[in-house]
């Protein structure tokens, strides 16, 4: 079936460093894709997405990469601040007829001093 | 700007009784999602509609059912409740760009509710 992973459960970075998380899926029919950051006790917050057709998309502080041939997607984070603290969900979407999400294992994201 | 509301944030019930979770999506969305968050797990799919007609299935036991309302709004219903129920029940609304399912752009969620089982 299918399925979407993270590498890494914890990733511990130092305030100012940048922060990659990764994620990897196997469907290849996948055309749209999302990371969310999610807060103790609170629904995931979207952060950026990119769709099938494009390889990078930034926005503020964020960089979402997708490489379509190896079926992996990157965000990073610049300058990473103590609010970047959370866990980090990459979702992707299975294919053009459904909406659903697949989310991947979360990555928990601390920032130390 | 206005966000997805969920309600009640905090529910709980005993073993086998019943609970009803309401879902309010962002206004002009058209596409309501519902999914599981068990305790350290990622979320769940359960399942999702579409201008008020069910569009995709998730892993949604039986004992769940849910419907989208004419106003949008959506409802989930949960009858013989199990200890493992206990979770955070997340909504989520998009507007589908092109009209059609799969069109859909990106998933807004709401805070949750959370929903103990004793």
């Amino acid at each position: 079936g299918e399925s979407v992973g993270l590498h890494l459960p914890t990733l511990s970075v130092q305030e100012g460093d940048n922060s990659i998380i990764n994620c990897a899926y196997s469907n290849s029919a996948s055309d749209y894709f999302i990371w969310y950051k999610q807060e103790s006790g609170k629904g995931p917050q979207f952060i950026i997405d990119i769709r099938s057709n494009m390889d990078k998309r930034q926005g503020q502080r964020v960089t979402v990469l997708l490489n379509k041939t190896v079926k992996h997607l990157s965000l990073q984070i610049a300058a990473t601040q103590p609010g970047d603290s959370a866990v980090y969900f990459c979702a992707v979407r299975g294919s053009y007829n459904t909406d659903k999400l697949i989310f991947g294992t979360g990555t928990r994201l601390q920032v130390f001093p | 700007a206005a966000g997805v509301i969920q309600s009640p944030r905090h529910l709980i019930k005993e073993k086998r009784e019943t609970a009803t979770l309401k879902c309010y999506p962002i206004p002009r969305h058209d596409t309501v999602y519902w999914y599981q968050q068990g305790p350290g797990q990622d979320p769940q799919f359960l399942i999702s509609f579409y201008e008020k007609m069910q569009s995709d299935k998730g892993s949604i036991p039986d004992r769940f059912s849910a419907q989208q309302f004419s106003d949008y709004h959506s409802e989930l219903n949960m009858s013989s409740l199990e200890l493992g129920d206990s979770a955070l029940y997340f909504c989520a609304s998009s507007l589908s760009r092109l009209g059609y399912v799969g069109s859909t752009d990106t998933q807004y969620f709401g805070p949750g509710t959370r929903l103990t089982v004793l």
